[in-house]
C-alpha cells in the first residue's frame, strides 16, 4: 500500500495524558498536512510542512499541540495534557508541492487517528 | 477569508435515482481550486476531483459529473443512477493559490437505499 499511513487508528486516553500520533506520507510527496475533524463537521486545518519546515500553523493549534517532521519524511503530532475537547479524528494528508507559488496538487488523506479522551 | 457552504446536511435517495450535492463558496482570490472528497464509513477522505477557477467546463467521469459556475460561486456534484456504494459523506473544499490549506464545507451525508 503506497497511500498515506497513520498510526494508531484509535487512541483512548485519560484526560491530562500526553498522546503522540504518527503519519507516513506518500513517499514522493514533499508536503504534509494535519487536520482535525470533529463529529458531523468537515476537517479543519491545523498545520503543514514543506519538507522538514513547518510553514503554517492554525490558531486551532494551541501551545499544547506540537508537530514535527524531522527528516522531511514521517511526521508526529503530539498533544500534551489532553482535554475533553481534544476528542476528534486527526487526519494527515500529503501532496506534491510545485516549485512556484501555490500548490494545486490534490491532498491525499490517510485513514486518520480517532482520539477519545475519557 | 474563505468559506464553503454545503446547505444539505443529509440526503436520502433510492438506488438508481440521480442526486445533486450543492456547494457554494466564498473567496477573495481570483485564482483558486475547488475539490470534492468522499468519506465512506471507514473514515478515509477519498479525492474525487479538482477544478481551477479558470476552467468552467463541466466534467463527467462515469456516473459522476460536476457543474462549476463562477457567476454563482457554485460547484455542484451530481451522481447519476446512484448505487448503495455511493453512501458516504461528501465534502466540497477550496484552496487558494498559495495552496497551504483546504477549507472544507460541513459535508453532505448521502444515503442510498436499495
Amino acid at each position: 500500500d503506497t497511500g498515506v499511513s497513520q498510526d494508531p487508528r484509535h487512541k483512548i486516553t485519560k484526560r491530562g495524558q500526553n498522546v503522540t500520533f504518527r503519519c507516513d506520507p506518500i513517499s514522493e510527496h514533499n508536503r504534509l498536512y494535519w487536520y482535525r475533524q470533529t463529529l458531523g463537521q468537515g476537517p479543519e486545518f491545523l498545520t503543514y510542512f514543506q519538507n522538514e519546515a513547518q510553514l503554517e500553523k492554525s490558531r486551532l493549534l494551541s501551545d499544547r499541540f506540537s508537530a514535527e517532521r524531522p527528516k522531511g519524511s514521517f511526521s508526529t503530532l503530539e498533544i500534551q495534557r489532553t482535554e475533553q475537547g481534544d476528542s476528534a479524528m486527526y487526519l494527515c494528508a500529503s501532496s506534491l508541492g510545485t516549485g512556484g507559488a501555490g500548490n494545486n496538487q490534490p491532498q491525499h488523506f490517510g485513514d486518520g487517528t480517532r482520539l477519545s479522551i475519557l | 477569508a474563505q468559506k464553503v457552504t454545503q446547505a444539505q446536511t443529509e440526503i436520502s435517495v433510492v438506488e438508481k435515482e440521480d442526486v445533486t450535492l450543492d456547494c457554494v463558496y466564498e473567496t477573495r482570490d481570483t485564482t483558486y481550486y475547488l475539490f470534492w472528497y468522499k468519506q465512506p464509513p471507514s473514515g478515509e477522505l477519498v479525492f474525487l476531483i479538482r477544478r481551477n477557477s479558470f476552467d468552467e467546463q463541466n466534467e463527467i467521469s462515469g456516473r459522476y459529473s460536476w457543474n462549476f459556475q463562477k457567476s454563482t460561486s457554485s460547484f455542484n456534484f451530481t451522481i447519476t443512477a446512484s448505487q448503495v456504494v455511493d453512501s458516504a459523506v461528501y465534502f466540497c473544499a477550496l484552496i487558494n493559490n498559495a495552496g497551504n490549506m483546504l477549507t472544507f464545507g460541513g459535508g453532505t451525508r448521502l444515503m442510498v437505499k436499495p
